[in-house]
C-alpha cells in the first residue's frame, strides 16, 4: 500500500536555526509532491509543490524542498526560522491509479515549535 | 469567491446516531475528498469521488458513507457503525482527475463530537 513517512513527530528550535522536516513516500509510479502547513486554529495551506522538472522548489516563506527520486524524498527545508514559522507541517503524495483515479495521501505530521 | 463550504463547524452526536457533514464546492471541480485529522496520525483519506455518481473508499472507509448526486456536493454520513468517530473532518476538491498541475483546495472542517 502506498504511504508516507515523516521521520519527526515533534521538532523544537530556537529562532534562526535552521530546519530540515523529513519525508519519504512509498509508492513506484509518477508522484506529485506537496508539503501544507496548518497553523495553529488556521487552514490547511499549500507551501510547496513538486510536479516535474527542476527537483528543488522554492516556496512560500522562504521554504524549499528537494525532490531525491533515488531515495523516494521531498525534505523540507528553511535555513533560518521565525518563531512565526510554529505550526504543524504535513508532507503528502498523489499518486496516479489504475483507472485514472488518484489519490492524495498524508503523512502523519510533524508539529514545529520554535522558541524566540 | 470560490471555494469549499463545510458546515457545521462544530458538530456534537450521541452515541448510536448517526450525522451527516456537508461539503459544498464553487470551483467547479470534478474530484472531491474526505480526509479525517486525528493528533499525531495526520490526515486520513475516508472517501473520494472523481465523478458524479461515483465514488471510491479511502484508508478508513468503514463507519462513513458518501454521496454524489451533485458536482458541487459531497456529503459524509458518519454512522453509528463508526467506533470512534470523534474527529476533525476536512473535505476538499480539485480539478478534472486526467489533468496534471493541478492543486488541493481544503474546507475549513468540521470537529465533530461525541458525547
Amino acid at each position: 500500500a502506498q504511504s508516507v513517512s515523516q521521520h519527526n513527530h515533534h521538532v523544537i528550535l530556537s529562532e534562526a536555526a535552521s530546519l530540515e522536516l523529513g519525508c519519504n513516500y512509498s509508492y513506484g509510479g509518477t508522484v506529485n509532491l506537496f508539503w501544507y502547513v496548518q497553523y495553529p486554529g488556521q487552514h490547511l495551506q499549500l507551501l510547496l509543490k513538486y510536479f516535474s522538472g527542476d527537483p528543488l522548489v522554492k516556496g512560500i516563506k522562504g521554504f524549499e524542498a528537494e525532490f531525491i527520486k533515488s531515495k523516494f524524498s521531498f525534505n523540507l527545508r528553511k535555513p533560518s526560522v521565525q518563531w512565526s514559522d510554529t505550526a504543524e507541517y504535513f508532507c503528502a503524495v498523489r499518486g496516479m491509479f489504475s483507472g485514472g483515479y488518484n489519490k492524495l495521501i498524508f503523512g502523519a505530521g510533524t508539529r514545529l515549535a520554535v522558541h524566540p | 469567491d470560490g471555494g469549499i463550504t463545510q458546515s457545521p463547524k462544530y458538530l456534537f452526536r450521541k452515541e448510536g446516531q448517526n450525522v451527516t457533514l456537508s461539503c459544498e464546492q464553487n470551483l467547479n471541480h470534478d474530484a472531491m475528498y474526505w480526509y479525517r485529522q486525528d493528533p499525531g496520525q495526520g490526515l486520513r483519506l475516508i472517501y473520494y469521488s472523481q465523478i458524479v455518481n461515483d465514488f471510491q473508499k479511502g484508508d478508513i472507509a468503514e463507519g462513513y458513507s458518501v454521496s454524489r448526486e451533485k458536482k458541487e456536493s459531497f456529503p459524509l454520513t458518519v454512522t453509528s457503525a463508526q467506533k470512534n468517530p470523534t474527529a476533525f473532518y476536512l473535505c476538499a476538491s480539485s480539478a478534472n482527475r486526467g489533468q496534471a498541475n493541478y492543486g488541493y483546495t481544503f474546507g475549513s472542517g468540521t470537529r465533530l463530537t461525541v458525547v
